[in-house]
């Protein structure tokens, strides 16, 4: 089946620790993002990724870092900077940017600061 | 600032009644609007809407696009327990890699 595949599902950040959440994708899809979500907000973009080896800050990059050297995979850290982290996040992907209306998302992380 | 407001944020009804679920919208260069069902993790795509006054329709929901007043409604009927969800509107803006996400309405459908 394709689809989306996030991990882990629960993580959960100490104080100055770097935290990396997993996306892969089996659709054979160009593009990638990844989105935050808190409650009572709606979907804010931290990063995208057109194509491999390339990726866009989004809204809200800062305290994150991204990579995509394969055209299946784009993690995302979520580095020390960022202050407050606790939230869930969401990877999507689309069959190119110019298309990003059908997005396909992933289940999601919810991550949490101890 | 491009924006998407969504109206009620909560709402909470009993099964088989009728709801109706609101998006507004203040971007510049609209190209589409999309609607998005999120139950648990992962949203599930529902409607996209481009041309206004033409209703879409899926089973018992429907949605439709007015580009005058800028907004946009879901509407679900005879409501279902499994009709409990999220429900996101995001604006496509064009030339733009993003979408930009209202704040979703959270439906409770009580049996």
């Amino acid at each position: 089946d394709g689809g989306i595949t996030q991990s882990p599902k629960y993580l959960f950040r100490k104080e100055g620790q770097n935290v990396t959440l997993s996306c892969e994708q089996n659709l054979n899809h160009d593009a990638m993002y990844w989105y935050r979500q808190d409650p009572g907000q709606g979907l804010r973009l931290i990063y995208y990724s057109q194509i491999v080896n390339d990726f866009q800050k989004g809204d809200i990059a800062e305290g994150y870092s991204v990579s995509r050297e394969k055209k299946e995979s784009f993690p995302l850290t979520v580095t020390s900077a960022q202050k407050n982290p606790t939230a869930f996040y969401l990877c999507a992907s689309s069959i190119m940017v110019a298309t990003n209306e059908k997005l396909f998302f992933g289940s999601g992380t919810q991550l949490s600061v101890l | 600032e491009d924006k998407v407001v969504q109206s009620p944020l909560s709402l909470v009804v009993h099964e088989g009644d009728t709801v109706t679920l609101n998006c507004s919208y203040e971007v510049t260069n609209f190209r589409s609007l999309l609607w998005y069902k999120q139950e648990k993790k992962a949203p599930t795509f529902l409607f996209m809407l481009t041309s206004s006054g033409i209703e879409k329709k899926s089973g018992r929901l429907s949605s439709i696009l007015d580009k005058k007043e800028l907004s946009s409604i879901l509407n679900i009927t005879a409501t279902q327990t499994g009709d409990s969800a999220i429900y996101l509107c995001a604006a496509v803006i064009q030339g733009a890699q993003k979408l930009v996400f209202g704040q979703g309405t959270r439906l409770t459908i009580n049996p």
